[in-house]
């Protein structure tokens, strides 16, 4: 069955630090990968995702991914993070079945930014 | 071009009351899912309809249904509400194959 875990529930970062979050699957097959964040109260934004091809993905607001298949890792990078960054942070996995795309969710990194 | 649409955002429920709640998909998406979102359980997969016809299913109740219409907008029906459906309802669309999914703003579900 499909998995994904995120390791660090809360990361604190100072305005203006790189910011790295990390995420690991478990998928029998090709995976496809996506970076979700979500505002309180909101719906989830699309980052960035990862179908195939090149392993290192390029999504929205200057945030990066990486896909490394021998690690089973898609962590997420920033190089400056802005206090708008503040939010919480889901990786997803999913596959296709018969047409089907069904995403399973870590369960989420918050992002707190200090000033 | 519009997002992804869901009604009502805000619910308030009495246990044992019935809900439905809507969403409009992404104009010519025709692939549409539901998720749950509690903070015991993160976002859990309901289903997912793609022309009119269930495609896969989580590991839900039979309390928890749905349908898409011809138009592809989809309802979600939730019976016999308990206290534990209380949640963030999340509606989805792609376009269809393996492509990605767009969620709307939710509909925030409160049983009482």
């Amino acid at each position: 069955a499909q998995s994904v875990t995120q390791p660090d529930i809360h990361i604190t970062v100072s305005e203006g630090a790189s910011l790295e979050l990390r995420c690991n699957y478990s998928y029998g097959a090709t995976p496809y990968l996506f970076w979700y964040v979500q505002s309180p109260g909101q719906g989830l934004q699309l980052l960035l995702k990862y179908f195939s091809g090149d392993t290192l993905v390029q999504g929205i607001k200057g945030f990066e991914a990486e896909f490394k298949r021998s690690q089973s890792s898609f962590n997420l990078r920033k190089p400056s993070v802005h206090w708008s960054d503040a939010a919480e942070y889901f990786c997803a996995v999913g596959g296709s079945f018969s047409g089907a795309q069904k995403l399973v969710f870590g369960q989420g990194t918050r992002l707190t930014i200090n000033p | 071009k519009a997002g992804v649409t869901q009604t009502p955002r805000y619910l308030i429920k009495t246990r044992g009351q019935q809900v439905t709640l809507s969403c409009s998909p992404i104009s010519g998406h025709r692939s549409v899912s539901w998720y749950q979102q509690t903070p015991g359980q993160g976002l859990q997969f309901l289903f997912e309809y793609f022309s009119e016809t269930q495609r896969n299913k989580g590991n839900f109740p039979g309390r928890f249904s749905g349908r898409q219409f011809s138009n592809s907008r989809s309802e979600m029906n939730v019976s016999t509400l308990e206290l534990g459906d209380s949640a963030l309802y999340l509606c989805a669309s792609r376009l269809g194959g393996n492509t990605e999914a767009f969620f709307g703003q939710g509909t925030r579900l409160t049983v009482v």
